[in-house]
Order: structure tokens, then C-alpha cells, then sequence
């Protein structure tokens, strides 16, 4: 069974540029949620989307946003890149709530 | 103040001996309970799940709750070189409908070395 697959690995943008990243769940997995993970705040919640609807959001500004597709596939998209929003950008896949959510590789972003 | 404390270590052992690791957390409305491994360069991988206190086994690993306390626990056992790893204690939340809508509210992670 394939795993939750995230594309691109690595990107590097530059300040005030915009960025779209790439989730494929786990077959048959409806919720994807994404998170951001910096050396310094942890694994933050972004938002979670379920039969494409956004269900829940987290404390981020409104330039992350995301969609996710009838196939279930999400993607997020940072606007207006800062500095501060280079991290690695995580997808977790589960079934349709959070009892097991599975993680991808991640996105590694550098903003420069 | 974190809704979840953990101590980042880091933390270094001889191979065999038993780790612990812990998580503390504020908020009682806490049900799931996770433990994820997370090697460097990669995703989090998860461990092992438990909703209920007491313990929950599987191979050399032991999830612990105790609702009362706030307090979760992962003990491994027989520690190896291979877990090398940060670990990290998330929870969520669920409502009436039974879903947190795929929040997980993680804590720092704690770095762990195994060293032969």
C-alpha cells in the first residue's frame, strides 16, 4: 500500500514569491491535514480538509491556504512569501478523523 | 504556556537499557494519544495510538496514560542503535461527531541517541 507522498521534496523561493505544494493521500484516506514544523515552534496544525471542505484551520494568516481535489489529493499554496515561512511543510493522511494519521516525507521550503 | 510539554533531551543511552520518554499536557479534554518517531530528513512516522489510561504494548514498545495526572509515557525497551530518532507525543481532541478534524497538538519532541 502506498504511503502519503508530498511533491516537491525541496523548493527554494524567494521573498514575496508564492508557492503551491502537493499531498497525495493513502488510497482510500478522505482527511489530509498539513503542518508546518520549524526548530523552534514544533509541528503546528495548518487546516484540514475532508471530502474537499476545509473542517478545521489553525492559527496561521490568511496567505496559507489550501484545496484538496475529488480524488482527494490537497494542495497548499503560501502567498507572499516571508522569511519566516521557510520550514518543512508536512501532510498527514487518515481515514476520516485522527485515530491514525500518516505523515509524508515533507516539503522542505527555504525562503531566501 | 504549551498545551503539551516535553522535555527535548537531548537524551543519550548505551544500547539495551530502557528509555523513557515522557509528555505533560493541559488541556483535559484530551482523548487521543499518539506517539510518532521521526528520523532526520524525514516524516514522522507513527508509533502507537491509545485513548484509554493504562498501557498499551506492542514489541519493545509501552504507551502509558494517565488522565488523571496528564501525564503520557513511552518506554522502550532493549534500545537500539535504530532508535535514534526524535519522538514526539501529539494529541487531539474529539467533538460530539467523534473527529477532531485532523487537529494534533504535538509536543517539542525529544531527541534520542542510542549509542552502542
Amino acid at each position: 500500500k502506498a504511503g502519503v507522498t508530498q511533491t516537491p521534496r525541496y523548493l527554494i523561493k524567494t521573498r514575496g514569491q508564492q508557492v503551491t505544494l502537493s499531498c497525495s493521500p493513502i488510497s482510500g484516506h478522505r482527511s489530509v491535514s498539513w503542518y508546518q514544523q520549524t526548530p523552534g515552534q514544533g509541528l503546528q496544525f495548518l487546516f484540514e480538509y475532508f471530502s474537499e471542505t476545509q473542517r478545521n484551520k489553525g492559527n496561521f494568516p490568511g496567505r496559507f491556504s489550501g484545496r484538496q481535489f475529488s480524488n482527494s489529493r490537497s494542495e497548499m499554496n503560501v502567498s507572499t512569501l516571508e522569511l519566516g515561512d521557510s520550514a518543512l511543510y508536512l501532510c498527514a493522511s487518515s481515514l476520516a478523523g485522527i485515530k491514525e494519521a500518516f505523515f509524508g516525507q515533507g516539503t522542505r521550503l527555504t525562503v531566501v | 504556556q504549551k498545551e503539551v510539554e516535553q522535555d527535548p533531551g537531548p537524551l543519550s543511552v548505551p544500547e539495551g537499557a530502557i528509555v523513557s520518554l515522557n509528555c505533560t499536557y493541559s488541556n483535559s479534554a484530551f482523548q487521543y494519544f499518539m506517539w510518532y518517531r521521526q528520523y532526520s530528513r524525514k516524516g514522522p512516522e507513527l508509533l502507537m495510538y491509545t485513548y484509554s489510561s493504562g498501557n498499551k504494548e506492542d514489541g519493545r514498545f509501552t504507551a502509558q496514560v494517565d488522565k488523571s495526572s496528564k501525564y503520557i509515557s513511552l518506554f522502550i525497551r532493549d534500545s537500539q542503535p535504530s532508535d535514534s530518532a526524535t519522538y514526539l507525543c501529539a494529541m487531539s481532541v474529539f467533538n460530539a461527531g467523534g473527529t477532531s478534524y485532523g487537529k494534533l497538538t504535538f509536543g517539542q519532541g525529544t531527541i534520542l541517541t542510542v549509542h552502542p
